[in-house]
């Protein structure tokens, strides 16, 4: 199906541990994003990318590394992996400005 | 830091009533958008007004803009038990980076049937 995903949809994983979440979308947007949200703070942007090998921070890149090395996926690492790091994340992919949200990727970080 | 503040955090209405929801930015911005999330679900794009643009009808949704007060509005008329949701709004700010989009904490919506 055309559209944007996400996997796993779920993950547990331990302090320290490193992990990658994936989002991939068909529609070769040029524009995509990260975003955690937690209760209380809303959608925080964490990395986002206009093109192939061009991405750039946001509020909240600290223990976030990504890439993008073909314009339809945008991993997101998160280096050694820390319970404040626990929250729902989200990728998207814009087009003229309106963006494109994946299911969410729920990590537990213990 | 939020840019984009909705007002009320939540809100119970009856179904076939009018709900209203309000979004306070605090700069320039290039577009404003309103955003759906049902429970677990990613969110999903209602509708975006441009800051040369006032009003703007989507269905059952009208969206308002006043640039001159940073503030927005989303009305949903005759509102239904499926549209209880979180209602987010985002703000697209001005040249460089506007496809960035800066999102408010949102507005909980109860629809009781």
């Amino acid at each position: 199906d055309a559209g944007i995903t996400q996997s796993p949809r779920y993950k547990i994983t331990e302090t320290g541990r490193q992990v990658t979440l994936m989002c991939h979308q068909t529609w070769s947007h040029s524009y995509m994003f990260w975003y955690r949200q937690d209760l209380g703070h809303g959608l925080r942007l964490i990395y986002y990318s206009a093109a192939a090998d061009i991405t750039d921070k946001g509020e909240v890149p600290d223990g976030y590394v990504v890439s993008r090395s073909k314009t339809e996926n945008f991993p997101l690492t998160l280096e050694s992996a820390t319970r404040s790091q626990t929250s729902v994340y989200f990728c998207a992919s814009s087009e003229e400005g309106t963006q494109y949200f994946g299911p969410g990727t729920r990590l537990l970080v213990l | 830091s939020q840019q984009g503040e909705e007002d009320p955090q939540a809100l119970s209405i009856q179904e076939g009533e009018n709900a209203t929801m309000n979004c306070s930015y605090k700069t320039s911005i290039n577009n404003l958008q309103w955003y759906r999330q049902n429970s677990g679900r990613g969110l999903v794009h209602l509708i975006l007004i441009r800051s040369n643009e006032r009003e703007k009808h989507s269905g059952r949704l009208r969206v308002t803009l006043d640039t001159s007060k940073k503030s927005s509005s989303l009305l949903i008329t005759a509102s239904r038990a499926a549209d209880t949701a979180s209602y987010f709004c985002a703000t697209g700010r001005s040249g460089a980076g506007s496809y960035q989009l800066t999102f408010g904490k949102g507005t909980k919506l109860s629809v009781i049937p």
